[in-house]
């Protein structure tokens, strides 16, 4: 299947440690990047390849992945990760398809 | 830094090119794609080109409808939209890529990442 699914809304006290789901076939091949959006601006990756961060993003943002699910983790969640999260993959064969997860709604309390 | 343009509003069945236009960087040197997010809607992948700008890559909702190119020499992504459609209404988004392949352990592992994005551009189909 080409779809990536996660849920769609979660919620964490502000200090505790949230993690969300993307699943899909493909990722049993490719790891996902993942990528958080504040509204009305653009996304911004915060997780890529096995479990790298880019340049700015703090150390409690965390990615891992086992069989079709990869999984993005915040430890210490803070009032500025509220935000939508979406996973993303490309498939490297053929047409070269690219895929966006449904996004989950990551909602700090 | 990735700074877009040519958005705006269009009846239906009009055209529209967008232009990404980039800076500090090769830009020659890395694959580029289009992603778009209708109002109150999820990101959606629309098209992807290689570095020489000899591949191109679609969507199946714009396939045939749509056309992603570039030019080296100035820098600069495009986006052609043609019979532009009320469904076509999104923030459009460009978006460098870039990936790795490898052994992690015994298993062959891949990965792509878009970094960084352009600031978006609204495309608005309406009569």
């Amino acid at each position: 299947s080409s779809e990536l699914t996660q849920g769609p809304a979660v919620s964490v006290a502000l200090g505790q440690t949230v993690t969300i789901t993307c699943q899909g076939d493909i990722l049993r091949v490719y790891y996902a990047s993942w990528y958080q959006q504040k509204p009305g601006q653009a996304p911004v990756l915060v997780i890529y390849g096995k479990n790298n961060r880019p340049s700015g993003i703090p150390d409690r943002f965390s990615g891992s992945s086992s069989g079709d699910t990869g999984s993005l983790t915040i430890t210490g969640a803070q009032a500025e990760d509220e935000a939508d999260y979406y996973c993303y993959c490309r498939d490297s064969s053929g047409d070269q398809p690219r895929f966006f997860g449904t996004g989950t709604k990551i909602t700090v309390l | 830094q990735l700074l877009q343009s040519g958005g705006g509003f269009v009846q239906p069945g009009g055209s529209l090119r967008l232009s990404c236009a980039a800076s500090g960087f090769s830009f020659r040197n890395y694959v580029f794609n289009w992603v778009r997010q209708a109002p109150g809607k999820g990101l959606e992948w629309v098209a992807g080109i290689s570095a020489g700008g000899a591949r191109t890559y679609y969507a199946d909702s714009v396939k045939g409808q749509f056309t992603i190119s570039r030019d080296n020499s100035r820098n600069t992504l495009y986006l052609q939209m043609n019979s532009l459609r009320a469904e076509d209404t999104a923030v459009y988004y460009c978006a460098q890529e870039e990936s790795s392949r490898g052994y992690s352990g015994s298993d062959w592992v891949e990965a792509s990442w878009l970094d960084p994005w352009g600031q978006g551009t609204l495309v608005t189909v309406s009569s």
